[in-house]
């Protein structure tokens, strides 16, 4: 059973940098087949795939976010990580980090979520 | 705004059955049997109960069904129990360049 956590600062100022890791537990980053993705949801608002990463390095962005955003894997901490630059309000939500397979058929491993607020 | 149509809110009383309903476009929901019904209750992570339009994994009970026609995907609960009341979002893959959406989500009261 593959466990998921997200840490990373809860508050960032505007036109920052928003920065998450996802520390994966029980079983190996590198999974055939198996993908890492990070969704948000802003307060009292819906779901929102920010993207998603393979453990080789590719990457599938959200086209609203691709400007601003990169998403990476260290296998060597078992971890992924999310950049988000020049953030605004807009951005304050629960960041997710979650495991999915193939064409996001079963999205069915979720981090417990951080929320992360963007205010100066 | 969500690529995602939902409902704002569905209601239905206990032991009756509740539908809600999920409209795409045919570039994602009616391009592809890959869409996916999460639970959410408040504050609480998302639960998948339904993946591939109308499979169920393991522990989900057979109350819980989706299917699809044309490019609008269904979730019907039948025998509602108080503990169905949360919030219900569905999710569909939308081919390579978008990849994924999700609806907007629907509030699920049990009265």
């Amino acid at each position: 059973q593959l466990q998921l956590q997200e840490s990373g600062p809860g508050l960032v100022k505007p036109s920052e940098t928003l920065s998450l890791t996802c520390t994966v537990s029980g079983g190996s980053i590198n999974i055939n087949e198996y993908y890492w993705a990070w969704i948000r949801q802003p307060p009292g608002k819906g779901l929102e795939w920010i993207g998603t990463v393979y453990y080789t390095g590719s990457t599938y962005y959200n086209p609203s976010l691709k400007s601003r955003l990169t998403m990476s894997v260290d296998s060597s901490k078992n971890q992924f990580s999310l950049r988000l630059g020049f953030v605004t309000a807009a951005d304050t939500a629960v960041y997710y980090c979650a495991g999915h397979t193939p064409t996001i058929r079963m999205i069915d491993s979720w981090g417990q979520g951080t929320l992360v607020t963007v205010s100066s | 705004q969500s690529a995602l149509t939902q409902p704002r809110s569905v209601s239905g009383s206990p032991g009756q059955s509740v539908t809600i309903s999920c409209t795409g476009t045919s570039s994602d929901v009616g391009a592809y049997n890959l869409v996916s019904w999460f639970q959410q209750y408040p504050g609480k992570v998302p639960k998948l109960i339904i993946y591939g339009v109308d499979e169920r994994p393991s522990g989900i009970p057979d109350r819980f069904s989706g299917s699809k026609s044309g490019n609008t995907a269904s979730l019907t609960i039948s025998g509602l129990q108080a503990e169905d009341e949360a919030d219900y979002y569905c999710c569909s893959y939308a081919g390579n360049y978008i990849h994924v959406v999700f609806g907007g989500g629907t509030k699920l009261t049990v009265l």
